[in-house]
């Protein structure tokens, strides 16, 4: 079983749709989670990151984690055409900040 | 302009044949990673150096070298060893939890 699984997609949405991204993962003892976005051809980049349970938000993206479930996940409110990208989730290897396993990625496709 | 160089952005070489991919960054950061890009497989860790004249192998080093002469660049080989070294291939530094990404080099070996 890999340590974190990632929902493969490719997903294509109308614009202004709310898209939720979804990842699993296996160790309990993970404590970070991580969203990296990635245009076509180009690095990643951090989208959002949280720390704990619960939900974080910033603008029209929330991140939420599920700590009893080992689920993660990211919401996009009112999609845009820009926000077509790979979506990239990560967490750092335990006792390491720095060591990242990444999950596949779901590509994105918002429809104009 | 602060960030992380990758060098080519494209990269043809024959099969048998080691290449070199360049890595340098100005952020003065002491971590740095190499990862590699599989259509379909997110990002595998080949490499990474805590600090200068040290490394460690990541997930998938075979096949694939380093160097950390100096603290701004991580050279990553690909030798003749490399079964599979057609991809794309991302190197990046890490401050506090965020890791910060160059952007690639995609190798084409034929």
């Amino acid at each position: 079983q890999k340590e974190v699984e990632q929902d493969p997609g490719p997903l294509s949405v109308p614009e202004g749709a709310i898209v939720s991204l979804n990842c699993t993962y296996s160790n309990s003892a993970f404590q970070y989670f991580m969203w990296y976005r990635q245009y076509s051809r180009k690095g990643p980049e951090l989208l959002m990151y949280t720390y704990s349970s619960g939900n974080k938000e910033d603008g029209r993206f929330t991140a939420q984690v599920d700590k009893s479930s080992k689920y993660i996940s990211l919401f996009i409110r009112d999609s845009q055409p820009s926000d077509s990208a790979t979506y990239l989730c990560a967490i750092p290897a335990v006792g390491s900040a720095r060591q990242l396993t990444f999950g596949s990625g779901t590509q994105l496709t918002v429809l104009p | 302009d602060g960030g992380i160089t990758q060098s080519p952005k494209y990269l043809f070489r024959k099969e048998g044949q080691n290449v070199t991919l360049s890595c340098e960054q100005n952020l003065n950061h002491d971590a740095m990673y190499w990862y590699r890009q599989d259509p379909g497989q997110g990002l595998r860790l080949i490499y990474y150096s805590q600090i200068v004249n040290d490394f460690q192998k990541g997930d998938i080093a075979e096949g694939y070298s380093v160097s950390r002469e100096k603290k701004e660049s991580f050279p990553l080989t690909v030798t003749s060893a490399q079964k599979n070294p057609t991809a794309f291939y991302l190197c990046a530094t890490t401050e506090g939890v965020e890791q910060y990404f160059g952007p690639g080099t995609r190798l084409t070996v034929t």
